[in-house]
């Protein structure tokens, strides 16, 4: 089965920029996967942040950004707030199945 | 809005059938869409369980697909999960959501708040 990897754990400041990736073991991650992330905070449900590589939700903040970045999808957040600390979950589609990332905890300090 | 709530019991014993129950409001399950469970054991990352169809095709995650099954209902507007011969280690908080598969840009949303289902005697 496929494993899709993140950082453990990353540490930024807050106002500065963080780029956290989502790497597939079945090889490079194209736009065929869209990648969605989602964002979560202790004792909440995760909440839709970016879809299909680059998309955003209605509800998503301008500084949250999606791409796809040698060959792993990439979330950016630009202009940290405190607020943003939380751990975020990458989720690829591989046809009829769909793969979660084991999440990244992202501390703002 | 689009709305989903999970309900069920939330002690199994161990050998016994999980069953939950996901309830969707605002959106007809028959009009389309995918639906799907994703579970997450206490302090652990998020599992992607499966996926129906409105129409009742199915997909499930290969290491659970023994276990697993899922299925709809359009009358009740509800889709449901049942995992066959719990462990201890299926104790987890149980989200059901869309997934919007298929469509030009998919994605996973909206989400319901989860329910927690441990498994003990």
């Amino acid at each position: 089965q496929t494993v899709v990897t993140q950082e453990p754990s990353l540490t930024v400041s807050p106002g500065g920029t963080v780029t956290l990736t989502c790497a597939s073991s079945a090889g490079a991650v194209t736009s065929g996967n869209y990648p969605n992330w989602f964002q979560q905070k202790p004792g909440q449900a995760p909440r839709a942040l970016i879809y299909s590589t680059s998309n955003k939700h209605s509800w998503t903040p301008a500084r949250f950004s999606g791409s796809l970045l040698g060959g792993k999808a990439a979330l950016t957040l630009s202009g940290v707030q405190p607020e943003d600390e939380a751990e975020y979950y990458c989720l690829l589609f591989y046809g009829g199945a769909r793969v979660f990332g084991g999440g990244t905890k992202l501390t703002v300090l | 809005q689009v709305q989903l709530q999970e309900s069920g019991p939330g002690l199994v014993k161990p050998s016994e059938t999980l069953s939950l129950t996901c309830t969707v409001s605002g959106y007809s399950i028959s009009s389309g869409y995918y639906w799907g469970w994703i579970r997450q054991p206490p302090g652990k990352g998020l599992e992607w369980i499966g996926s129906i169809y409105h129409s009742g095709s199915t997909y499930y995650n290969p290491s659970l697909k023994s276990r697993v099954t899922i299925s709809v209902d359009t009358s009740k507007n509800q889709f449901s999960l049942k995992l066959s011969s719990v462990t201890a280690a299926d104790t987890a908080v149980y989200y059901c959501a869309r997934d919007n598969y298929g469509l030009p840009a998919p994605s996973f949303d909206p989400w319901g708040q989860g329910t927690l289902v441990t498994v003990s005697s």
